[in-house]
């Protein structure tokens, strides 16, 4: 398996409403990421997971909140969203933290905040 | 931080001409470059890849040069087809370090006409 599968691919949420997005790897890499990326403009990383361990938190408004449960999976809680949030949302993997070599990205969610 | 421009934004060719994107960065401990493709509502796929020890890779149609001296790469693809038309995107990063973090360009929009 070499695949990042994300699901949902598309999720529609109010302002009010609590949702999460979720990645899954089986390929064995201990780094995770979750990537923002807003229509014709190039990801942002959010977040670096290193052996299930939060690494990187890219000064992201506590209304996102990641989550690493275990090796394989990473989630992505969403509260409080606001318009400006719509966007793609990326998941992605690689070997180790300090390894940049067979960065893997998932399909994404396209997520709308109304 | 590191710093990556590119250049053009967007780029229309006729099928069969060739195509070349052009990046610099700023940060002389980024010592690996990859270049994804975006096509339109998926996720950003990895083309190719370069390593500061190398100056040119070459797959196929695909090409990329780096010119440490200058921190600028390129992307050349001959024979350009249809399906190539998507959103390229470079990046750099350093190998180790640097939390894995890719700092990606501003991407170009490459169209192939026929």
């Amino acid at each position: 398996d070499t695949e990042v599968t994300q699901t949902p691919k598309h999720l529609v949420m109010g302002m009010t409403n609590k949702k999460s997005l979720k990645c899954e790897q089986h390929m064995g890499h201990r780094a995770m990421y979750w990537y923002k990326q807003k229509a014709k403009k190039p990801p942002e990383l959010m977040f670096v997971y290193s052996y299930e361990k939060l690494s990187i938190n890219e000064s992201v408004p506590s209304r996102f909140s990641p989550e690493c449960p275990n090796s394989s999976l990473l989630n992505l809680h969403l509260h409080a969203l606001q318009p400006e949030d719509s966007a793609l949302y990326l998941c992605a993997s690689s070997p180790v933290m300090g390894q940049a070599y067979g960065y893997t990205f998932g399909s994404g969610t396209r997520l709308t905040v109304v | 931080g590191e710093n990556v421009e590119q250049h053009p934004s967007t780029l229309s060719v006729q099928e069969g001409d060739s195509a070349v994107i052009k990046c610099t960065y700023s940060d002389s401990a980024s010592n690996y470059f990859p270049w994804y493709k975006q096509e339109l509502g998926k996720r950003p796929q990895l083309i190719i890849d370069i390593r500061s020890n190398v100056g040119e890779k070459k797959d196929q149609r695909i090409a990329v040069t780096l010119n440490k001296t200058a921190k600028h790469f390129s992307l050349h693809i001959t024979e350009t087809q249809p399906e190539d038309s998507a959103v390229y995107f470079c990046a750099a990063t350093p190998v180790t370090g640097g939390g894995n973090k890719l700092t990606f360009g501003t991407g170009t929009q490459l169209k192939v006409e026929l």
